[in-house]
């Protein structure tokens, strides 16, 4: 039973440049979610894919944006990069219930991006 | 907006002590309050959640309280080991959605042999 995935574990890259990351779920999850951990700081959520759909958003600027294939897995593109995009981009899956609400979320190790 | 607040945010503790650690929430909706713990350079691990049908919850020595008329629920580690020592975050959803998380600040646990 695979756990999340991402890749790549490391990118540097430079201002202004743009960067993909990659995610797949752990397996029976139907829904990805992405958060930005700062330094120092927590998770902060920055929108969820599920049934290939953006769902909620968090305060994030449009320059984010994403995507969620027919096998569930997702990619997060972060475009015109600034340096305090600097971060750990960690996503996290989980099984939608009927209700709506999702159920526990199990993370990925995460993609350490570095913007010089 | 919706908001989470955790003190503190360091502690030390000698082995074989407690630990708590608090946060607090804003969105009275809120229904689904899970703990992570994040060591250096690694994932966040779920270790305990609670559902607001319920005051407390244990796993061997781990434990969480809600008080959701006050909105704070807590973090009771007892009997503390080394391999305690990490960040561990409080979390609430956005929205009453339990997979869109609020993250707390965290706090940075170090247990001392």
């Amino acid at each position: 039973d695979a756990g999340v995935t991402q890749s790549p574990t490391h990118l540097i890259k430079t201002r202004g440049q743009q960067v993909t990351l990659r995610c797949s779920p752990k397996s029976g999850h139907d829904t990805v979610s992405w958060y930005q951990q700062a330094l120092g700081q927590g998770p902060q959520f920055i929108f969820q894919y599920y049934e290939e759909e953006e769902r909620q958003r968090g305060n994030f600027p449009d320059r984010f944006s994403g995507h969620q294939f027919p096998n569930y897995s997702s990619e997060l593109n972060v475009n015109a990069l600034l340096l305090g995009d600097s971060a750990l981009y960690l996503c996290a899956s989980s099984l939608k219930r009927r209700s709506g609400t999702g159920d526990e979320q199990f993370f990925g190790p995460g993609t350490r991006l570095t913007v010089l | 907006g919706e908001n989470v607040e955790q003190h503190p945010s360091t502690l030390s503790v000698q082995e074989g002590d407690s630990a708590v650690i608090k946060c607090t929430y804003s969105d009275s909706a809120s229904n689904y309050f899970p703990w992570y713990k994040q060591e250096l350079g690694k994932r966040p691990q779920l270790i305990i959640d609670i559902r607001s049908n319920v005051g407390e919850k244990k796993d061997q020595r781990i434990a969480v309280t809600l008080n959701k008329t006050a909105k704070h629920f807590s973090l009771h580690i007892t009997e503390t080991q080394p391999e305690d020592s990490a960040v561990y975050f409080c979390a609430a959803p956005r929205g009453g959605y339990t997979d869109k998380l609020i993250f707390g600040t965290g706090t940075r646990l170090q247990v001392f042999p």
